[in-house]
């Protein structure tokens, strides 16, 4: 048990559409970053945020943007959705920016663009 | 785009065996990190080793890490049918993102 949920679980969407992800940590992990699961690859890094800024980002096109609030939860927002999109998104936190240390996974939500 | 590759991508053995994966990567890095998912969920941390680090070990867990040769290697002794799982490396190379690059797994299944 990580102290990290994630919803929802599945969904489904066509191409084209929107979609919102939502992440809620645990209390005191003010990092939290996203990353995209392709089904039988590793996770990509997709960007982080540190007290509701963004302060890293993958090689991911502007359409997928993040917030963060200060109660511990953050979202993913995904627009104009393609194929290509469908993918486990993962969200994971740490206590501390700058800690090199583990990062605390959610179970993922599994996206799929019709 | 991934940083290294994982080797080998899918491994079965007998439960009671050892089982030992290996990771390489392209880049200097911090600290490599060892993750554990069971069939498409979440990711668990198993272990950490730092970049001046040679060996470590959690458990049945041991890990090497070698920075000349830019590669580490996960043993797992003893496995149970319940590590059956994927399991992945991750580097860090530091910087104010602190990002984990994932390499593309090792899928392990230990039979009963």
């Amino acid at each position: 048990e990580t102290g990290v949920t994630q919803s929802p679980t599945h969904l489904i969407k066509t191409r084209g559409q929107q979609v919102t992800l939502r992440c809620s940590s645990q209390s005191g992990h003010n990092t939290v970053s996203w990353y995209q699961q392709a089904l039988g690859q590793g996770p990509q890094f997709i960007f982080q945020y540190y007290r509701e800024e963004e302060n890293g980002r993958g090689n991911f096109p502007p359409r997928f943007s993040g917030l963060q609030f200060p109660n511990y939860s953050s979202e993913l927002n995904v627009n104009a959705l393609e194929l290509d999109d469908s993918a486990l998104y993962l969200c994971a936190s740490r206590p501390l920016p700058g800690r090199t240390g583990e990062l605390f996974f959610g179970e993922g939500s599994r996206l799929t663009v019709l | 785009s991934q940083q290294g590759e994982e080797d080998p991508q899918a491994l079965s053995i007998q439960e009671g065996e050892n089982a030992t994966m290996n990771c390489s990567y392209k880049t200097s890095i911090n600290n490599l990190q060892w993750y554990r998912q069971n069939s498409g969920r979440g990711l668990v941390h198993l272990i950490l080793i730092r970049s001046n680090e040679r060996e470590k070990h959690s458990g049945r867990l041991r890990v090497t890490l070698d920075t000349s040769k830019k590669s580490s290697s996960l043993l797992i002794t003893a496995s149970r049918a319940a590590d059956t799982a994927s399991y992945f490396c991750a580097t860090v190379a530091g910087g104010g993102a602190q990002k984990l690059v994932f390499g593309q797994g090792t899928r392990l299944t230990i039979n009963p």
